[in-house]
């Protein structure tokens, strides 16, 4: 079952706009992970956000998570066309650390 | 050091027919994991493993078998192979609720 659902489910914008993606979960959660993949590719991990912090910032990126409302989102700031990809958001319900993941928002960032 | 190689990279087989995805990390984590990748849907559990000897079912786990005999190794087998069965397949590790890695993905084709 999907935990997660990304929201857009697909964006695109010009080179240097902010890229906003959502994900929200159903379940309490150990933490929240993005990951980015690009077309035919495997998975990067971008950023691992835990149930007890509410920003994190790497580069461009910045996550959020609002447990209480079982949501998080990625900010990409002054895109750029190699930002194109696809994104998911995945959560760490349990004790082993098996990701759940959603279905993605796929972002186009055109030049 | 290679993080996760899985091979092979493409398969097509035939149905009814076996085989066995091969993963291996050198990132010396105890965690391992396989996820298959359908078109618009985000990765779905297959089967994990928390350490050498030890594996558990995830959530799609029909069809396929595993084994743990050795840290770095994590084999996925396919008993009769069926058209739904066709996915990109990748392999992950990682520290238990921690960042996971994630192999380049095997596609495979089944007819």
């Amino acid at each position: 079952s999907q935990q997660g659902e990304e929201d857009p489910q697909a964006l695109s914008i010009q080179e240097g706009e902010n890229a906003t993606m959502n994900c929200s979960y159903k379940t309490s959660i150990n933490n929240l992970q993005w990951y980015r993949q690009n077309s035919g590719r495997g998975l990067v991990h971008l950023i691992l956000i835990r149930s007890n912090e509410r920003e994190k910032h790497s580069g461009r990126l910045r996550v959020t998570l609002d447990t209480s409302k079982k949501s998080s989102s990625l900010l990409i700031t002054a895109s750029r066309a190699a930002d194109t990809a696809s994104y998911f958001c995945a959560t760490d319900p349990g004790s082993q650390g098996n990701l759940i993941f959603g279905k993605g928002t796929k972002l186009s960032v055109k030049p | 050091n290679a993080g996760v190689t899985q091979t092979p990279k493409f398969q097509v087989l035939k149905t009814g027919q076996s085989m066995t995805l091969q993963c291996a990390q050198d990132m010396n984590h105890e965690y391992m994991s396989w996820y298959r990748q359908d078109p618009g849907m985000g990765l779905r559990l297959i089967h994990y493993s928390v350490g050498a000897g030890i594996t558990d079912q995830g959530e799609v786990p029909n069809g396929y078998n595993v084994s743990r005999s050795t840290t770095e190794d994590f084999p996925l087998r396919l008993l009769s192979a069926a058209p739904s069965q066709t996915s990109v397949y990748f392999c992950a590790t990682g520290g238990r609720q921690e960042t996971q890695y994630f192999g380049p993905g095997t596609r495979l084709l089944v007819l």
